[in-house]
Formats: C-alpha cells, structure tokens, sequence
C-alpha cells in the first residue's frame, strides 16, 4: 500500500533553516509528481510546492518562493523540502502528498498524504 | 487570483441526516475541483475529484455535483465517522483550498 512518512520537524529560531524529508513507497515512485503542502496551527489547508516525476520542473506558492526549495531522489524515493530564512509564520504541519495524475501527468491534486511533521519557528 | 468560499462556516447536523456543503469560486474553474475530509489529528483524505468522481474507496453516500464556480458536496445520511472538516481545493491552476466546512453533531 502507498505510504508516505515525513521527518525532520523541529523548533527553529527565526532566519534559520530547516529540511524535511519524505519517504515513499508502495508505489513507483519515480512516474509521479509529489507535493508539499502545509496547515498553520488551527487553520487550513495551504499547498507550497510541486516538483515533476523527474526533477525536471518545480513550482511554488509565493510565500516560500525564493526561500524554499523542493527536491527528490528517486533511487532513495525520498522528496525533499529544504527551507531558508524561516518566519514565524511557516510554523505549521507539512504534509507531503502524491498527486493523483498518473503516468507522469500532473493533476495538480492529492490523492495520497503523510501523516505530517510538525515545524515550528519561534525565538 | 481566485477566491473560494466555502459555507457554512460549521454545519450541525443529527446521525442519518443529510448535509449539503457548498463550494464557490470567484471565477470558472470548470470541473477542477476536488473535495478532502480531515478530522483531528490526521491527513485529509481525497473523496472527490472532477468535481463528482469519488476517489477510490470512497462510500457512495458522499456524493458531489457542479461545475464552474458553484460545487456541492452532499452527505447522504451521515454516519459518526462523518464528523470532520471538508475542504474543496481547485486544480485548473495551482491548487487553492476553500477554508473548510466543519461538520458536528447537532
């Protein structure tokens, strides 16, 4: 069955940097788009980046674009955040998820999700 | 930039009712549109895409309808596993998600 663990939360000053990792599997992980998406504490849903079924593309919302950077190894099958110059408002849980378009399309929606890790910026 | 609204804000509704959430869009979004549950302490979970197909597993009593910029997610009768918060995400650009419906028990 498709699974997918987050790691690599924490509490972090602000400024400085964080990276999150996802492990996959379950599934071919190298044909699909993966995604991070975030819930600040008691809000919604807020999606922050997508990277394609190779690498060869990624894409972000604008409040992480330029500090964020999505990547993936898929002889690991591991996706990976790394976050630069943290605010306090990117404390949230981060979610990674498989998008739901197969054979390397990408649906731009989520058909499967981690359970989440936790991050937090705060002095 | 496309703003989604959902309604209402906290719906409260009896086991074995039928409850009606409600989706709206700033503009046409086509049949993008897609429909997640999450309840406390867990991931959301993908019931809707295209804006009617319930994703894999997913019980024939959630069902949804709509296209352009008015969407309808309808509990037919509600069960207590039901209990949640539901969002709707659009996808015909980068995915925005409404701000949620929370249903309780009435």
């Amino acid at each position: 069955q498709v699974q997918l663990v987050e790691s690599g939360g924490g509490v972090v000053q602000p400024g400085r940097s964080l990276r999150l990792s996802c492990a996959a599997s379950g599934f071919s992980f190298s044909t699909y788009g993966m995604h991070w998406l975030r819930q600040a504490p008691g809000k919604g849903l807020e999606w922050v980046a997508v990277i394609w079924y190779d690498g060869s593309s990624e894409h972000y919302a604008d409040p992480v674009r330029g500090r964020f950077i999505i990547s993936r190894d898929n002889s690991k099958n591991t996706l990976y955040l790394q976050m630069n110059t943290l605010r306090p408002e990117d404390t949230a849980v981060y979610y990674c998820a498989r998008d739901a378009g197969e054979d390397v399309l990408i649906a731009d929606y989520f058909d499967y999700w981690g359970q989440g890790t936790q991050v937090t910026v705060s002095s | 930039e496309i703003v989604m609204t959902q309604s209402p804000g906290t719906l409260s509704v009896s086991p074995g009712e039928r409850a009606t959430l409600s989706c709206r869009t700033s503009q046409s979004v086509s049949s993008n549109l897609a429909w997640y549950q999450q309840k406390p302490g867990q991931s959301p979970r993908l019931l809707i895409y295209g804006a009617s197909t319930r994703a894999t597993g997913i019980p024939a009593r959630f069902s949804g309808s709509g296209s352009g910029t008015e969407f309808t997610l309808t509990i037919s009768s509600l069960q207590s596993e039901d209990f949640a918060v539901y969002y709707c995400q659009r996808y015909d650009n980068w995915p925005t998600f409404g701000q949620g419906t929370k249903v309780e028990v009435k």
